[in-house]
């Protein structure tokens, strides 16, 4: 199981974001990835194998983490950021997804 | 360039049947692990099931013993055929390509999705 916090994270622009995502038993830091979802989008792939960016994503995404804790953070918000994001894991039960942390607007 | 389809979402009764299909290009299925993930109104995204390279399938606990994956090679397409639904499968099924190669790994391709409402 992987439990995300917080649940909404209100925000402004340029502000910085931490998510948490915590896992009920060890993952291999090979196996985390974390996705952006927007209304009406498809979700899309930002950090995988904990700390290494998708093709395309800027580098005010970073992924940190080991073990059972993991992060992600955005250095500075841009408007298009706020959506919601989701962690992953996989390899071990196949594949496992975060309830969500629903980054919105202050 | 990579394209996921989804189609056969629609307007179904609790009990009945429905069969989703995912029409890929730019990759081929056969060569990859290809998956389904669902996202119910209100809720995070679940993944559903996943055909893998050498065509073996597994299930989330909520879908095992009524969802079966498969898929036609020479059409290059995943189908995912969904019995005895419920309300609770009321939700946007996705179909995602599993990046890795031996081992699973992330999803880099997307499908936009076909709603599916178990209602009645």
């Amino acid at each position: 199981v992987l439990t995300q916090s917080p649940g909404t994270l209100s925000l402004s622009p340029g502000e910085r974001a931490t998510l948490s995502c915590r896992a009920s038993q060890s993952v291999s830091s090979t196996y985390l990835a974390w996705y952006q979802q927007k209304p009406g989008q498809a979700p899309r792939v930002l950090i995988y194998g904990t700390s290494n960016r998708a093709t395309g994503i800027p580098d005010r995404f970073s992924g940190s983490g080991s073990g059972t804790d993991f992060t992600l953070t955005i250095s500075r918000l841009e408007p298009e950021d706020f959506a919601v994001y989701y962690c992953q894991q996989y390899g071990r039960s196949l594949y496992t997804f975060g309830q969500g942390t629903n980054l919105e607007i202050k | 360039e990579v394209q996921l389809v989804e189609s056969g979402g629609g307007l179904v009764q609790p009990g009945g049947s429905l069969r989703l299909s995912c029409e890929v290009s730019g990759l081929t299925v056969s060569t990859n692990h290809m998956n389904w993930v669902r996202l119910a109104p209100g809720k995070g995204l679940e993944w559903v099931s996943v055909i893998n390279v050498g065509g073996n399938t597994f299930y989330g606990d909520s879908v095992k013993g009524r969802f079966t994956v498969s898929r036609d090679n020479s059409k290059n397409t995943v189908f995912l055929q969904m019995n005895n639904l419920r309300a609770e499968d009321t939700a946007l099924y996705y179909c995602a390509r599993d990046r890795g190669g031996d081992g699973y790994s992330h999803f880099d391709y997307w499908g936009q999705g076909t709603l599916v409402t178990v209602s009645s």
